[in-house]
């Protein structure tokens, strides 16, 4: 079954600290995988993007990693930022299907100063 | 440019009544989504359109109509709403389908059926 799982369901830090999201899939044939940030009350907002062949992505603080043989990737946010606070969602395309994305249900991070 | 837009945000709706959540986009792009977002879940796609004129079920289409009224427009409609469709909707468009394509979200629109 084709399944995206994230953790941690949900995280507390301070303003200024680092932290890690995690992502395993069961997704295959795999095409590319993304990140989405989703603030409160909005859509999602995408924030990388990474197919087979790219093992990292960064957009400003943010750094997507993908590991395609352990079907793993994770999100840094470095130097974190009270805007930073958001449900941060992993999504894999499948390779086959046109446009078939399957969808985690996030992990809510919340950023305190 | 506004991206994608939604009406309305938020609407309550009892249990057998009928509406249309309406979507534009104003980026010239071919395709357009409709999705739902319940909590604990992630995003389900329930209909999308490759192109104007052509509309495809997606994972969860029971319940739902849609229109591409024209590549600008996509609407959902509920013809007899039930409590189940309690939800967040988003419509989402892209330039084209699948590969790399990015999908653009609306804000939502919060539905409660009662």
């Amino acid at each position: 079954k084709n399944q995206v799982e994230q953790s941690p369901q949900s995280l507390i830090i301070l303003e200024g600290k680092n932290c890690t999201l995690q992502c395993n899939y069961t997704v295959s044939p795999f095409s590319n995988l993304r990140w989405y940030k989703q603030d409160t009350g909005r859509g999602p907002v995408s924030l990388t993007i990474m197919t087979f062949s790219e093992n990292t992505k960064s957009n400003g603080r943010y750094t997507a990693t993908l590991d395609a043989d352990t079907k793993q990737s994770s999100l840094h946010i470095t130097a974190s930022q009270l805007s930073d606070s958001a449900s941060y969602i992993c999504v894999v395309r499948l390779l086959l299907n046109t446009d078939k994305l399957i969808f985690g249900t996030g992990t809510r991070l919340q950023v305190f100063p | 440019n506004a991206g994608v837009t939604q009406t309305p945000k938020f609407q309550v709706l009892k249990t057998g009544q009928s509406m249309t959540l309406q979507c534009a986009q104003d980026m010239n792009h071919n395709s357009m989504y409709w999705y739902r977002q319940d909590p604990g879940m992630g995003l389900r796609l329930i209909y999308y359109s490759a192109s104007e004129g052509t509309t495809d079920k997606g994972e969860v289409p029971n319940g739902y109509n849609v229109s591409r009224l024209n590549k600008r427009e996509f609407s959902l409609r509920l013809e007899s709403a039930a409590p189940s469709q309690t939800s967040v909707y988003f419509c989402a468009s892209s330039p084209l389908l699948g590969g790399r394509y990015e999908q653009y979200f609306g804000p939502g629109t919060r539905l409660t059926v009662t």
